[in-house]
């Protein structure tokens, strides 16, 4: 049960857009098409922005994208708003261990 | 509403137990997964445990197995996590979150989490 690997921080200005890759192996990201995201500002709830690799909850906007390709999810955030600065984990089903989390991509608007 | 709320945390000696509660109110409880996640401070979230719908079926991070114990009672639409020979690293936010479905890899879409609930573990 390894965690996934991401990004410490990333950056950006207003309006940019940033892309924060999840990197697992084959037994996580490379084998199951369930790779969500959550976006966690201090102090709050974690919140979930894209689930299913691909899909977004309603109520979360349309700048939150995300990908995968092989063993590497990916999470775009495009039009950058100052509200976007948080932290964000991606998580993967492992079969024998349901959530495994990635360390974290602190998102910085400059 | 939706909504989830953990209770339970507080300061416990190093080898002590303590018994996290969710109570979760606004949805058919018994038809979701429910997990505990928890965050040590300045660290990232880490996955503790999950449960089916049902509770037949129980999921631990290797670094719980054996000391701690998820269960829930869908009469009371609330889940416990059972602690047991905690130890200083044990020390983060729990928090308590609702998966997207009846199965149990619908636990990645966990759609609304509780607040948290803080655990000291401490001598």
């Amino acid at each position: 049960q390894s965690a996934l690997t991401q990004p410490r921080s990333v950056s950006g200005s207003p309006g940019q857009s940033v892309t924060i890759s999840c990197t697992g192996t084959s037994s996580d990201v490379g084998a199951y098409n369930y790779v969500s995201w959550y976006q966690h500002h201090p102090g709050k709830a974690p919140k979930l922005i894209i689930s299913d690799v691909t899909k977004r909850p309603s109520g979360v906007p349309d700048r939150f994208s995300g990908s995968k390709s092989g063993n590497t999810a990916s999470l775009t955030i495009s039009g950058l708003q100052a509200e976007d600065e948080a932290h964000y984990y991606c998580c993967s089903y492992a079969g024998t261990y349901p959530m495994v989390f990635g360390g974290g991509t602190k998102v910085t608007v400059l | 509403e939706v909504q989830v709320l953990e209770s339970g945390g507080g300061l416990v000696q190093p080898g002590g137990t303590l018994r996290l509660s969710c109570e979760a109110s606004g949805f058919t409880f018994s038809s979701y997964v429910m997990s505990w996640v928890r965050q040590a401070p300045g660290k990232g979230l880490e996955w503790v445990s999950s449960v089916t719908a049902s509770g037949a079926t129980t999921y631990y991070a290797d670094s719980v197995k054996g000391r701690f114990t998820i269960s829930r009672d869908n009469s009371k639409n609330t889940v416990h996590l059972l602690m047991n020979s905690l130890r200083a690293e044990d020390s983060a936010v729990y928090y308590c979150a609702r998966g997207g479905g009846v199965v149990i890899l619908a636990a990645t879409r966990s759609d609304h989490w509780g607040q948290g609930t803080q655990v000291t573990v401490s001598s």
